[in-house]
């Protein structure tokens, strides 16, 4: 199974700042990667998909970047409705398997 | 609009069956992969089973192989999971979800999730 190792685990910053999020996949898979925001009681929603494809409708201060096994998921000019837990997810082979999750939080 | 409607959640004893069911509607649901995907309370997310639109190809979990079927009706446009042998660490928050292309995709559309609870 490719292991998928969110990094950090937790993170705060301020309305405005930049923040990068990044995750780790133990094999290779390409550009076969998704990011998606989780609200509390909410279901996930997909913010990037193919590694760098920004989904319709998300703001374009979210963006993706990277390949092989070492993504990166940047929001810049943080706003305070991005206060959720970020997931990566890996859909190269099953079993699919998601990072562990980075919670942020708005200071 | 586009929607996924999960319901047959409840409370069940260990050893018990549950199905779920999903229900799509506003996309063509006959030809979507569509997946189920859990997540226990304060956990994070684990895929458990995805079945392409053909209904041909089904993938599983190895922590639920075995004890639960993935299946759809594309005539009522409805997903199911049947759980047979249920424990306790499969009581979480059950997602249906659907794929946006083919196998290698991420999943762009979510239920809002039904709960299975396994205890004694």
């Amino acid at each position: 199974d490719i292991q998928m190792t969110q990094s950090p685990s937790s993170v705060s910053a301020s309305v405005g700042d930049r923040v990068t999020i990044t995750c780790r996949a133990s094999q290779g898979i390409i550009g076969w990667l998704a990011w998606y925001q989780q609200k509390p009681g909410k279901a996930p929603k997909v913010l990037i998909y193919a590694a760098s494809s920004l989904q319709s409708g998300v703001p374009s201060r979210f963006s993706g970047s990277g390949s092989g096994t070492d993504f990166t998921l940047t929001i810049t000019s943080l706003q305070p409705e991005d206060s959720a837990t970020y997931f990566c997810q890996q859909t190269d082979s099953f079993p699919i398997t998601f990072g562990q999750g980075t919670r942020l939080e708005i200071k | 609009e586009v929607q996924l409607v999960e319901s047959g959640g409840s409370f069940v004893q260990p050893g018990g069956s549950l199905r779920l069911s999903c229900a799509a509607s506003g996309f063509t649901f006959s030809t979507s992969a569509m997946s189920w995907v859990r997540q226990a309370p304060g956990k994070g997310l684990q895929w458990v089973s995805t079945i392409s639109g053909s209904d041909r190809n089904t993938y599983y979990a190895d922590s639920v192989k075995g004890r639960f079927t993935i299946s759809r009706d594309n005539s009522k446009n409805t997903l199911y999971m049947q759980m047979n042998s249920l424990r306790a660490e499969d009581a979480a928050l059950y997602y249906c979800a659907k794929l946006r292309v083919g196998p290698r995709s991420d999943f762009d559309i979510w239920g809002q999730g039904t709960m299975v609870t396994v205890s004694s």
